[in-house]
């Protein structure tokens, strides 16, 4: 069946970097793009980028790549301050091609915690 | 700015019915979809396209749509209902994802 699996969970300190990884399987990897999607504690869910975009407010400090030898997703955020703090998820569209809707699997998630 | 609204919560008693409603200028050119995110899980999508249930959602959900406002509503809501419930939308002014701000439903 269709899986994201992320890595686990990352401490960091603020001004460092932090990669997480969503590992796919279970489709054809090149079909579909996988979208980032966090949630700070106690709040709502928060879009990051995806597809060939990213939200404004994380321009220039996140980074989205692939490895298609792996099938794996990974999302790098910069400049970290303790506001990221937050649980950070992979999702996959339930269309194909670069589509924004009807995000129908989920990674697990992974916690990153910002903190001096 | 574009930005889909929600309450910020909702209460019902079990076997009634609950309603809760997004609203925001993408959704009359947009389609809307649900998420459900029970305490410490992944969001899990319970409705897409206004009103398209995924395979597996109970027939209690439902999903209309009216101009710029969308509704979730669970019929002869469950206990196993009470959690979050986020709207998403694509953003019409760019190639940005929206969500609501999140409604938690009680079962009373």
């Amino acid at each position: 069946q269709v899986q994201l699996v992320q890595s686990g969970a990352e401490v960091k300190t603020p001004g460092a970097s932090v990669k997480v990884s969503c590992r796919t399987s279970g489709y054809s990897f090149g079909k579909y793009y996988i979208h980032w999607v966090r949630q700070a504690p106690g709040q709502g869910l928060e879009w990051m980028g995806g597809g060939t975009a990213s939200a404004q407010k994380f321009q220039g400090r996140v980074t989205m790549t692939s490895d298609t030898s792996t099938s794996t997703v990974y999302m790098e955020l910069s400049s970290l301050r303790s506001e990221d703090t937050a649980v950070y998820y992979c999702a996959r569209p339930m269309f194909s091609g670069n589509s924004r809707e009807a995000f129908d699997i989920w990674g697990q998630g992974t916690l990153v915690t910002v903190s001096s | 700015s574009s930005e889909l609204t929600q309450p910020p919560s909702v209460s019902v008693s079990p076997g009634q019915t609950a309603r809760i409603i997004c609203s925001g200028d993408a959704l009359s050119k947009q389609f809307a979809y649900w998420y459900q995110q029970r305490p410490g899980q992944a969001p899990s999508l319970v409705i897409y396209k206004d009103t398209q249930r995924p395979s597996g959602i109970p027939e209690r959900f439902s999903g209309s749509t009216s101009g710029t406002t969308v509704t979730l509503t669970i019929s002869g809501v469950q206990p196993e209902d009470e959690a979050d419930y986020y709207c998403q939308s694509p953003d019409n002014s760019g190639p940005y994802v929206l969500f609501g701000g999140g409604t938690k439903l009680t079962v009373l």
